[in-house]
């Protein structure tokens, strides 16, 4: 199986901050690469598919970027609305793997 | 547009057995593989099992591997997933997914098993 594993496992950040988080694949996923974001109670909801392809609807605050095994989701400047977990995905295998989340909390 | 529903979650004692079911609509079912993840309480998420078009190809994680079965009706446009001998470490909300460069997913139904 695909290991994805990402980091930070928790981020604190103001409101305004430039946020990172990294996602590592274990094997070359190519673009396969997609990121959530979920709130507590909700159905994660896709924000990035093939790694930098914005979902429509969503702020074009988040970018994605990366191929291979490394890849980041970008928020340009945090808003209240972003306070949540944040997960990415491989599809590149039938055997669909997660990374294990990143929180992010207000500073 | 696309939608995934998923029903057929419920309180279940441990032991015992529920059918989930996924009703598909808004792109080619019969043409996509479907899966299955779940997410329990303040974990993260699992993929569950997968079933490629056509139903020609299934596969499970470990930990429900022998005691799930996953199932599709392309004429119906329906996903199944069969979960028996159920424990407390199924606990959790299931969803349905596909993906067709963009992921889809439903909104999630709840299993509780408890006694």
């Amino acid at each position: 199986d695909i290991q994805m594993t990402q980091s930070p496992a928790t981020l604190s950040a103001s409101v305004g901050a430039r946020v990172t988080i990294t996602c590592r694949a274990s094997q070359s996923i190519g673009d396969w690469l997609a990121w959530y974001q979920q709130k507590p109670g909700k159905a994660p909801k896709p924000l990035i598919y093939k790694a930098s392809s914005l979902e429509s609807g969503v702020p074009l605050r988040f970018s994605g970027s990366g191929s291979g095994t490394e890849f980041t989701l970008t928020i340009s400047s945090l808003q209240p609305d972003d306070f949540a977990t944040y997960y990415c995905q491989q599809s590149y295998s039938f055997l669909w793997t997660f990374g294990q989340g990143t929180k992010v909390e207000i500073k | 547009q696309v939608q995934l529903v998923e029903s057929g979650g419920g309180l279940v004692k441990p032991g015992g057995s529920l059918k989930l079911s996924c009703a598909a609509s808004g792109f080619s079912f019969g043409d996509h593989y479907m899966n299955w993840i779940r997410q329990a309480p303040g974990k993260g998420l699992e993929w569950v099992s997968y079933i490629r078009s056509g139903g020609t190809t299934e596969n499970y994680a470990d930990s429900v591997k022998g005691r799930f079965t996953i199932s599709r009706d392309d004429a119906r446009n329906f996903l199944y997933l069969e979960m028996n001998n159920l424990t407390a470490e199924d606990t959790a909300v299931y969803y349905c997914a596909t993906i067709s460069e963009k992921m889809y997913w439903g909104q999630g139904a709840r299993v509780t098993v408890s006694s």
